[in-house]
């Protein structure tokens, strides 16, 4: 299985701040990476997919970006709706797996 | 409202089977892909079953391969995971999600989640 790892951990910022969350794959996944946020108390939401593109009605602040091994999640300027866990998923191969998720906190 | 709800879970002894269900609303059920995504605070998320929008194809982890049973009733806009044997390892708030893709195949993309439903395996 491929295996996905994200940092940090955890992170702290403020609102306004400029955050990048790293997802690393344990082989060449391509541009198979999606990402999702989830809210405390709700399901995850898609957010990206594949690396670079935004899924509908989600706010240009995010970004992704990445190929090969290594991706990023870029929040440019976070909003108070934005602290949250994030999890990166491969869909290179099956079965699909996530990483243990970053979460996001308010400094 | 464009909808997926789980229902049926709660707590067994392992061995036992529980069986859940996923009622979904608001979009063409009989057109998309379907899976069964589990989380837990110690392992985070992990997939677990797969079925194809005319119930033709499934897929399983390997975890549970042989003990669960994904099935679908496009009639009732309905999704089933059947859990038979259920050991601890299987305790889990269980999501039931939508593909991205229409028709048959898989983008393994999931757009929608329901809440989730909690599963309990404790003697």
């Amino acid at each position: 299985d491929v295996q996905l790892t994200q940092s940090p951990s955890s992170v702290s910022a403020s609102v306004g701040d400029r955050v990048t969350i790293t997802c690393r794959a344990s082989r060449d996944i391509s541009n198979w990476l999606a990402w999702y946020q989830q809210r405390p108390g709700q399901a995850p939401s898609l957010l990206i997919y594949p690396a670079s593109s935004l899924h509908t009605g989600v706010p240009s602040r995010f970004s992704g970006s990445g190929s090969g091994t290594d991706f990023t999640l870029t929040i440019s300027s976070l909003q108070p709706e934005d602290f949250a866990v994030y999890y990166c998923q491969q869909t290179s191969s099956f079965p699909i797996t996530f990483g243990q998720g970053t979460r996001l906190q308010n400094k | 409202e464009v909808q997926l709800v789980e229902s049926g879970g709660g707590l067994v002894r392992p061995g036992g089977s529980l069986r859940l269900s996923c009622s979904a609303s608001g979009f063409t059920f009989s057109t998309y892909t379907m899976h069964w995504v589990r989380q837990t605070p110690g392992k985070g998320l992990e997939y677990v079953s797969t079925i194809t929008n005319d119930g033709t194809s499934t897929l399983y982890a390997d975890s549970v391969k042989g003990r669960f049973t994904i099935s679908r009733d496009n009639s009732k806009s309905t999704l089933y995971l059947q859990m038979n044997n259920l050991w601890t390892d299987d305790s889990a708030t269980y999501f039931c999600v939508k593909d991205t893709r229409r028709g048959h195949g898989y983008n393994w993309n999931f757009d929608l989640w329901g809440r989730g439903t909690l599963v309990t395996v404790s003697s």
